[in-house]
């Protein structure tokens, strides 16, 4: 089942404008990550926020998470074409749940045109 | 160091066949989870293994099984295969288990039933 759902599916913006993805969650977590797919291939982690942060940054990448809104946002400043990819949204659940599931949100289709 | 190795790459098979697809996790994670991906579901949670003992088991059927080494690598087997299991299996390996670290995640076994 899904746990996350991002907004938007699908975004497309000019190189060297910047992204928002939004993403929402149903239950507790420990920590929320964000990765990137690229035509099909495997995931790519980009940044992992826990559950008592609220930013964080890594290059050209900045996370916030709100638990009691149950939502997380990634912003790519910025873009360049070669962030065209999906990203997608996964919530790791929290200590004591019983669960080492990784649950996926369906991602947004980021195109970055040139 | 090595990336998460999954093999084959690409599979055709019959329907009513069983199908083995492998996993090699980065050396020291201990933790490999398998997802399925098709563009209906997104990514879906099959499994998840730390030093041979099954954690978790997403809501997939019984045709869909695997197992651990301890060596840390992986297996799962579908069974009597439908054409509704094409789809991208991912594997993922992590040191613990989420909570502190992201996953990587192999290339992908991409298996076609016809």
């Amino acid at each position: 089942s899904q746990q996350g759902e991002e907004d938007p599916q699908a975004l497309s913006i000019q190189e060297g404008e910047n992204a928002t993805m939004n993403c929402s969650y149903k239950t507790s977590i420990n920590n929320l990550q964000w990765y990137r797919q690229n035509s099909g291939r495997g995931l790519v982690h980009l940044i992992l926020i826990r559950s008592n942060e609220r930013e964080k940054h890594s290059g050209r990448l900045r996370v916030t998470l709100d638990t009691s809104k149950k939502s997380s946002s990634l912003l790519i400043t910025a873009s360049r074409a070669a962030d065209t990819a999906s990203y997608f949204c996964a919530t790791f659940p929290e200590a004591g749940a019983g669960s080492y599931q990784l649950t996926f949100g369906k991602g947004t289709k980021l195109s970055v045109i040139p | 160091k090595a990336g998460v190795t999954q093999t084959p790459r690409y599979l055709i098979k019959t329907r009513g066949q069983q199908v083995t697809l492998s996993c090699s996790p980065i050396s020291g994670h201990r933790s490999v989870s398998w997802y399925q991906q098709t563009p209906g579901q997104g990514l879906q949670f099959l499994f998840e293994y730390f030093s041979e003992t099954q954690r978790n088991k997403g809501n997939f059927p019984g045709r869909f099984s695997g197992r651990q080494f301890s060596n840390s690598r992986s297996e799962m087997n579908v069974s009597t295969l439908e054409l509704g299991d094409s789809a991208l299996y991912l594997c993922a390996s992590t040191t613990r288990g989420g909570t502190n670290y992201g996953y990587t995640f192999g290339s992908g076994t991409r298996l076609t039933v016809v």
